[in-house]
């Protein structure tokens, strides 16, 4: 299967700074790429996808304002939570297609909000 | 609208079999997905239905009603390894996928 990198893998971070999470294909390239968000003992809630060269798709209820995607390229997509607070503690998860119409999940990045 | 329902948390023993279910209602449908996930850790892919009927993989298989909007997961030969949260997941056209709420598997000795 494919792999997917997200770095980093736990960041702690004062309410009110930015945070940026990386989420690269390794071995492929991934035109869309998806930005999942999961609370303590909930399923994956997809927050965004994102697309090569334009404009990320968010799902309803998710500030783009605050939650910043960026795919530059075929292998890296960005999220970046800005003014984070402490609710956006939360464990994010990127994911990209593969061949077979399954998804691909990076290992996640467990933030915490102080 | 699209909804996914599981079962929150199941038990079984060491070395049963343990079927867990999942319903579905979603618009566009284009296969079901199943995911293992451990505590603290990303999913991995576990099968994927498109057509009716069972996916045999080892020691899991996967089942598939698309009339009646309901598939299963079949686990046999229960190892403790295999405490984990089982999502099930619905892609729609377009590929956006939606998750069940997960089901937390517990094997006791």
């Amino acid at each position: 299967g494919a792999v997917v990198s997200q770095h980093p893998s736990r960041v702690i971070c004062k309410s009110g700074t930015s945070v940026k999470i990386e989420c690269r294909s390794l071995d492929f390239q991934a035109t869309t790429m998806f930005w999942y968000r999961q609370f303590p003992k909930q399923s994956l809630m997809l927050m965004a996808t994102s697309n090569e060269g334009s404009k990320a798709t968010y799902e309803q209820g998710v500030e783009k304002d605050k939650f910043l995607i960026n795919h530059a390229s075929l292998t890296l997509s960005t999220l970046t939570v800005t003014s984070a607070h402490p609710e956006d503690s939360s464990f994010y998860i990127c994911s990209s297609e593969g061949d077979g119409n399954e998804q691909f999940f990076g290992p996640g990045t467990r933030l915490t909000v102080l | 609208g699209q909804n996914i329902d599981q079962p929150t948390e199941m038990t079984a023993t060491e070395g049963a079999i343990v079927q867990i279910n999942c319903t579905y209602q979603t618009s566009g449908f284009n296969g079901l997905f199943w995911y293992q996930q451990h505590a603290g850790e990303a999913p991995t892919f576990l099968s994927y239905n498109v057509l009716d009927g069972l996916e045999e993989k080892g020691r899991f298989s996967s089942f598939l009603s698309r009339s009646k909007g309901y598939s299963y997961l079949l686990l046999k030969e229960l190892q403790m390894k295999d405490s984990a949260s089982y999502l099930c997941a619905a892609a729609n056209y377009g590929q956006n996928f939606v998750f069940g709420p997960g089901t937390r598997l517990s094997v006791l000795p």
